[in-house]
């Protein structure tokens, strides 16, 4: 299981970004898959989840109508389009893909700072 | 609003044993919540450990284990080593398909 992310940077407060997480070495249209974000010196937060076909989908309540999730089946990629941030929104934002209601496979991470 | 809660720090000896543990800030961890249980260094993504309250993660040692304990999720490390120093986190399964963490526990080996 291989999970890269991209997409992170400098964005000042009130702009957008987009992530990116691709996908490989396992059925990615099968598994459901998350956001989870740290900032920095602080905890994890579980941001987004979205089932195997997408069609079931969950925000937290701090990112809930800023933030997006989705996904393209057809090139293995997970998406989470970010708008509206904040300072609060700088984290380090992992990729995980969701087994057994847990996460069992994370990516490396991608860094989002918000920051005029 | 429903809180998971950690121990913020706890330290063991090297040999010793430490069980950490998950609870709700209302109400009892039971299986239902799935409880799992992730390590973490500094600058390192997570390291899923558990899952399923009590399932290894492939790769990861029997000196974890995990639990329920009274009305939380437990997770006990035997033979503690000096490189199992790190924050682990614990999830809860919620309604709603919510799963939320624990604020962590940073464990020191010393």
């Amino acid at each position: 299981v291989q999970l890269l992310e991209s997409g992170g940077g400098l964005v000042q407060p009130g702009g957008s970004l987009r992530l990116s997480c691709a996908a490989s070495g396992f059925t990615f249209s099968s598994c459901a898959m998350t956001w989870v974000r740290q900032a920095p010196g602080k905890g994890l937060e579980c941001v987004s989840v979205i089932s195997d076909s997408g069609s079931n989908i969950y925000y937290a309540d701090s990112v809930k109508g800023r933030f997006t999730i989705s996904r393209d089946n057809s090139k293995n990629i997970l998406y989470l389009q970010m708008n509206s941030l904040r300072a609060e929104d700088t984290a380090t934002y992992y990729c995980a893909k969701r087994a057994y209601y847990a996460f069992d496979s994370w990516g490396q991470g991608t860094m989002v700072t918000v920051s005029s | 609003q429903t809180v998971v809660t950690q121990e913020p720090s706890l330290s063991v000896s090297p040999g010793g044993t430490v069980t950490l543990t998950c609870g709700l800030s209302s109400g009892s961890v039971s299986t239902s919540h799935s409880p799992s249980w992730y390590q973490q260094t500094p600058g390192q993504a997570p390291r899923t450990l558990i899952y399923t309250t009590n399932i290894r993660s492939s790769g990861v040692p029997d000196r974890f284990s995990g639990s329920i304990l009274g009305n939380k999720a437990a997770l006990t490390i035997t033979g503690a080593r000096a490189d199992d120093e790190s924050h682990y986190y614990c999830v809860l399964y919620m309604s709603g398909d919510i799963s939320l963490f624990g604020g962590g526990t940073n464990l020191a080996v010393l």
